[in-house]
């Protein structure tokens, strides 16, 4: 029973493709992530969502582009993909109140 | 200066030394904090959280918090060769509307050396 799920696992894709990274959960949290976790291992936060409504956007590319059909799910598309892409992003989800979050297993980006 | 500080080690201590990760953050307004253990290859994984100045104690794991002086530490007491991994602090910094964002610092690396 995995608490929050993303796929695929590993994407790896040429520049100027576009791709998408699914997440769920099913915690019943009320706030899910995206995080970028880059060669350094720096864990920086791209965007937040609430309920469905987008609460933090830090500066990411416009083409980067989140989805949350529902609570329990938080989609990322990436045009145009670069190089510099290269990461590994991480889904998460927290209750509002707590902001603990509980993380999915990453998926690794490899942009050729 | 970053929101989050942490030493990046590695920090080495033998077998069933007490290990001490040590945070700092330039937010007065924070709220709350978290450690996150990161195994190589693995997602963050959430091992404590504290909101109160003074220590809060899990098993082998203690989380120390002084707002005043704007730190948070973890310890880990009897280490284990099974600790060594990469330990990430997180503070939730309030925003407006409620809504908060927890911002990492870069993490430390813990070898516990059998």
């Amino acid at each position: 029973d995995t608490a929050v799920s993303q796929t695929p696992k590993y994407l790896v894709t040429q520049m100027g493709n576009d791709k998408s990274i699914k997440c769920e959960q099913n915690l019943g949290h009320d706030t899910m992530y995206w995080y970028k976790q880059d060669s350094k291992k720096f864990l920086k936060i791209m965007f937040s969502y609430n309920n469905k409504e987008l609460i933090i956007n830090e500066t990411v590319p416009n083409r980067f582009s989140p989805k949350s059909p529902d609570k329990a799910h938080l989609n990322l598309h990436i045009n145009s993909l670069e190089l510099g892409d290269s990461a590994v992003y991480f889904c998460a989800s927290s209750l509002r109140q707590t902001g603990g979050a509980f993380f999915g297993q990453g998926t690794r980006l490899t942009v050729v | 200066q970053k929101e989050v500080e942490q030493n990046s080690g590695p920090l080495s201590v033998p077998e069933g030394a007490i290990a001490s990760l040590n945070c700092t953050y330039s937010d007065r307004g924070s709220q709350s904090f978290f450690w996150y253990r990161q195994y190589s290859g693995k997602s963050p994984e959430l091992i404590m959280f504290i909101y109160s100045n003074g220590d809060k104690e899990d098993g082998r794991f203690t989380a120390q918090l002084n707002k005043a002086s704007q730190y948070v530490s973890l310890l880990i007491r009897d280490s284990q060769p099974s600790d060594s991994a990469t330990y990430l602090c997180a503070v939730n910094i309030g925003r407006s509307g409620g809504y908060q964002k927890v911002t990492f610092g870069t993490g430390t690396k813990l070898q516990v050396i059998p």
